[in-house]
């Protein structure tokens, strides 16, 4: 099993700051690597694929980086709604998740 | 617009059964693989089974292997997945998940569109 590792667990960010999330792989994964965010009481949305492809209908404001074990996704100036929990899934072998990032309002 | 609707949770004894169900639209249905993901409350996420487009290529997390069946009727737009021999450790929520693709292997399982969950309690 491919283990997913976060971090920080929680991150505290003003509005119009950047937030930058981190998540590592106990293999190398490629550039097999998709983020999501889950508000409270909502279903997860996925981000990111292809460790830096954004999916529909999701802001510049949101870019993922990396390859192998190593991968960041950065939150340029937050917004309100960016406020969430972020989750990194691998899909190289067997799909596996982070802990998750929650980001709140400092 | 994708709609998955979840149904059947419910609270139930170790050691019972339960079946999922998940109805589908805004899509077409047979051209996408299926799958289960659950979360404990507060908690992270786990990829619970898979299902390819024809239903001919399934697998299972090895948490649940041997206990659990997903199936799928594509006449119908439903996804299925029957849960047996319960163990409180099953307690979650159970979310329906589209992949992005028809077909199902080891790698290149991805999530685009969320149901909004039913949730099992599995206690004494």
């Amino acid at each position: 099993e491919i283990v997913m590792t976060q971090s920080p667990a929680s991150l505290s960010v003003s509005p119009g700051e950047r937030a930058t999330l981190s998540c590592r792989a106990s293999q190398s994964v490629s550039n097999d690597l998709a983020w999501y965010q889950q508000k409270p009481g909502q279903a997860p949305r996925l981000i990111i694929y292809g460790a830096s492809t954004r999916a529909t209908g999701f802001s510049d404001r949101f870019s993922g980086s990396g390859s192998g074990t190593e991968f960041t996704l950065t939150i340029s100036s937050l917004r309100s709604e960016d406020f969430a929990v972020y989750y990194c899934q691998q899909y190289n072998y067997w799909p596996s998740f982070g802990g998750g990032t929650k980001v709140e309002i400092k | 617009e994708v709609l998955l609707v979840e149904s059947g949770g419910g609270f139930v004894q170790p050691g019972r059964s339960l079946r999922l169900s998940c109805a589908a639209s805004g899509f077409s249905f047979d051209d996408y693989a299926m799958h289960w993901v659950r979360q404990v409350p507060g908690r992270g996420l786990e990829w619970v089974s898979g299902i390819s487009w024809s239903g001919s290529n399934i697998a299972y997390a090895d948490s649940v292997k041997g206990r659990v069946n997903i199936s799928r009727d594509n006449a119908k737009n439903s996804l299925f997945l029957q849960m047996n021999s319960l163990r409180p450790e099953d307690t979650a929520l159970y979310y329906c998940a589209k992949d992005l693709i028809p077909q199902m292997y080891a790698s290149g399982v991805l999530f685009d569109k969320w149901g909004q969950g039913t949730l099992v309690n599995v206690s004494p």
